[in-house]
């Protein structure tokens, strides 16, 4: 079975610096997608970044990026230049690529930034 | 941009009791999910559906829990007799194929 791991459950930030996330995950698949999901006090998950594995290219949204090691199975998040707006808890997650394959969550990160 | 909906946003109920929360997918999604998230906790898969049919469960998912598409629109999770345990945030959620899924607001359940 798949699992993913987020080992920092709580992180702390300056507005306007980087900040980054770990995640690392277990699977035995080739194939598969990871995500970073982000909650806010609303508790509501939204979609901040997804990476396919078979592309080498690491994915960007403007200022959240990933780093994608497909060999050490690790899948950080960087966000730049945070903002107060970034605050939320942050989801590391895992999907197979055969059938109506669930997501895998980690623990999740607190990320609370200072202003 | 379109968006998964879900009703009640809280729902109080008591021990016993038999709940059915209510979610509207993207209208032309093809896969349906229900997730839930205890306070504090990470969230968990309780049930795929795709073709009219639970496609995968979790050991969670027991015969107290139940999925129904009754038309084109609504997927519902009904829980026949709630348990305090069951009280968690429970999402909706549904995708096209094999991206990404889009998450509804959730509704919180509350048994006491």
């Amino acid at each position: 079975a798949q699992t993913v791991t987020q080992s920092q459950p709580e992180m702390s930030v300056q507005e306007a610096e980087t900040v980054t996330l770990s995640c690392t995950y277990d699977t035995s698949e080739s194939d598969y997608y990871l995500f970073w999901y982000k909650q806010p006090p609303s508790r509501q998950m939204i979609l901040v970044i997804r990476q396919e594995a078979y592309k080498q290219q690491n994915a960007t949204e403007n200022r959240f990026s990933v780093n994608f090691q497909k060999a050490a199975k690790s899948f950080s998040l960087k966000i730049s230049d945070s903002q107060l707006g970034d605050a939320a808890m942050y989801f590391c997650a895992y999907r197979g690529v055969q059938g109506a394959q669930k997501l895998v969550f980690g623990q999740g990160t607190r990320l609370t930034i200072n202003p | 941009e379109p968006e998964v909906t879900q009703t009640p946003s809280h729902q109080v109920t008591q021990m016993g009791q038999e709940v059915i929360l209510r979610c509207v997918p993207i209208s032309n999604h093809l896969y349906f999910y229900w997730y839930r998230q205890i306070l504090g906790q990470k969230v968990e898969f309780l049930v795929s559906f795709y073709n009219n049919e639970i496609s995968e469960k979790s050991e969670i998912f027991d015969d107290q829990f139940s999925v129904e598409r009754p038309d084109g629109s609504n997927f519902t999770l009904k829980i026949r007799s709630t348990k305090l345990e069951d009280s968690a945030m429970y999402f909706c959620a549904s995708s096209l194929g094999l991206a990404e899924q889009y998450f509804g607001p959730g509704t919180r359940l509350t048994v006491t």
